[in-house]
């Protein structure tokens, strides 16, 4: 099946910028998904790219995708430490019946002051 | 506008027990989800039901039931928990008249079977 790959663990300095990458099989993706995940909390929708776009950019969060690659990335932009969080990388084709996603591990990022 | 809720937050079940957990949501969404994750995993489906009426098995789908009550409401049981269903289970929603597919998650329920 469809697989989604994450690294664990990313540590920067407040100031400085993170770059969060993800690797994805599906080849008939359509959309892919960062999320938010906050301490006890839920996940929350951070953006999205629709699989024809190269770059998406949103205020702090600049997405890249490499569909050739099949690689997906995150970068934050002047990190604060309310950035630290579990981000997770999803992905969907968008056709199936419930349109399901598939979600990597997460990066756990850690920002220090 | 709650979004999705869920309940309860925590619970803890000896092995052999049974529970719901509930899940509700107010944004007239076609589409729910339930998801369990575990450390390292990501989200894993249990179960989703893409209409009010139909459920279909996720990925992870053994030693669950599921009901699509309305379109609001969708349930998750445990008939006889076991400590490997000790996780934070997570219900979503979505609609596909919103072309990005985006899922609007609750708060999760953390579940500890001992």
């Amino acid at each position: 099946g469809e697989d989604v790959e994450q690294s664990l663990f990313l540590s920067v300095r407040e100031g400085d910028s993170s770059v969060i990458n993800c690797t994805y099989t599906d080849s008939s993706s359509t959309y892919l998904y960062w999320y938010k995940q906050e301490p006890g909390a839920g996940l929350q929708l951070l953006t999205y790219i629709f699989s024809n776009m190269d770059m998406k950019q949103d205020q702090r969060l600049t997405v890249l995708l490499n569909k050739k690659d099949k690689h997906l990335s995150l970068r934050i932009a002047d990190t604060q430490t309310g950035d630290s969080a579990i981000y997770f990388c999803a992905e969907s084709n968008g056709d199936n019946a419930g349109n399901m996603l598939t979600f990597g591990g997460g990066t756990r990022l850690m920002v220090k002051p | 506008n709650a979004g999705v809720t869920q309940t309860p937050k925590f619970q803890v079940l000896k092995t052999g027990q049974s529970m719901t957990l509930q899940c509700a949501q107010d944004m007239n969404h076609n589409s729910m989800y339930w998801y369990r994750q575990d450390p390292g995993m990501g989200l894993r489906l249990i179960y989703y039901s893409a209409s009010e009426g139909t459920t279909d098995k996720g990925e992870v789908p053994n030693g669950y039931n599921v009901s699509r009550l309305n379109k609001r409401e969708f349930s998750l049981r445990l008939e006889s928990a076991a400590p490997s269903q000790t996780s934070v289970y997570f219900c979503a929603s979505s609609d596909e008249q919103f072309s990005s597919y985006e899922q609007y998650f609750g708060p999760g329920t953390r579940l500890t079977v001992t």
